[in-house]
């Protein structure tokens, strides 16, 4: 069965603190997705990634193809960061093949 | 400005009737899919479309119709043969392939009572 596996599920932090969300998966992929949800509801993609790592601001991507693992490094957390993160990935060549994480809650304490 | 917009936000619906939830894009994508989450699980594909007038079943598709009758637009009918509806549902987009970025909707909340 495709899955793919966040770690950890919930992680609260002190701001300013440098933060590690883990996303395992367990078959070949096309892309690599992680999103922010925010407590509304909505979400936004913050990166797409097939190799190496990215960065955007205080936000760091980095994917292992070979381990078939990605990391999302949040630097200098912030109360505005608190939101669920959310990894999913791309395989095979259908457009509707993209299966999602279950999110990590993210709690950043002022 | 453009973007994805869902409605309605929050939707109430009895038990027995069907609803329809509206997602629109302005960002000229051709691929546009519909989500349902429930607590706890990830996001599951309902139904996806590549090309108007067309579309493909997801995961959970029994109980939800879809349409694709203009690029912009891809509404989604929960039907009364849904027998678990009450849920967040998330609209998004895509340009076609495999490395397009997602965009999303806001989302669309909907109890049934």
């Amino acid at each position: 069965k495709n899955e793919v596996e966040q770690s950890p599920q919930n992680l609260t932090a002190q701001e300013g603190e440098f933060i590690t969300i883990n996303c395992s998966y367990s078959v070949g992929i096309s892309a690599l997705h992680w999103l922010q949800q925010h407590p509304g509801g909505g979400i936004v993609s913050l990166f797409m990634l097939s190799s190496g790592k990215k960065k955007h601001g205080r936000l760091i991507a980095t994917i292992n193809i070979q381990e078939k693992h990605s990391s999302l490094h949040i630097t200098a957390s912030h109360p505005r960061d608190s939101a669920v993160y959310i990894c999913a990935v791309r395989y095979g060549g259908s457009q509707g093949n993209l299966i999602f994480g279950k999110g990590t809650k993210l709690s950043v304490k002022p | 400005d453009g973007g994805i917009t869902q409605s309605p936000k929050y939707l109430f619906r009895k038990e027995g009737q069907n609803v329809t939830l509206s997602c629109e894009q302005n960002l000229n994508h051709d691929a546009m899919y519909w989500y349902r989450q429930d607590p706890g699980q990830g996001l599951r594909l309902i139904y996806y479309s590549q090309i108007v007038n067309d579309f493909q079943k997801g995961d959970i598709a029994e109980g939800y119709s879809v349409s694709r009758e203009k690029k912009e637009s891809f509404p989604l009918t929960v039907t009364s043969a849904q027998k678990n509806p009450t849920a967040f549902y998330l609209c998004a987009s895509s340009v076609l392939g495999t490395a397009g970025e997602l965009f999303f909707g806001e989302g669309s909340r909907l109890t049934v009572l």
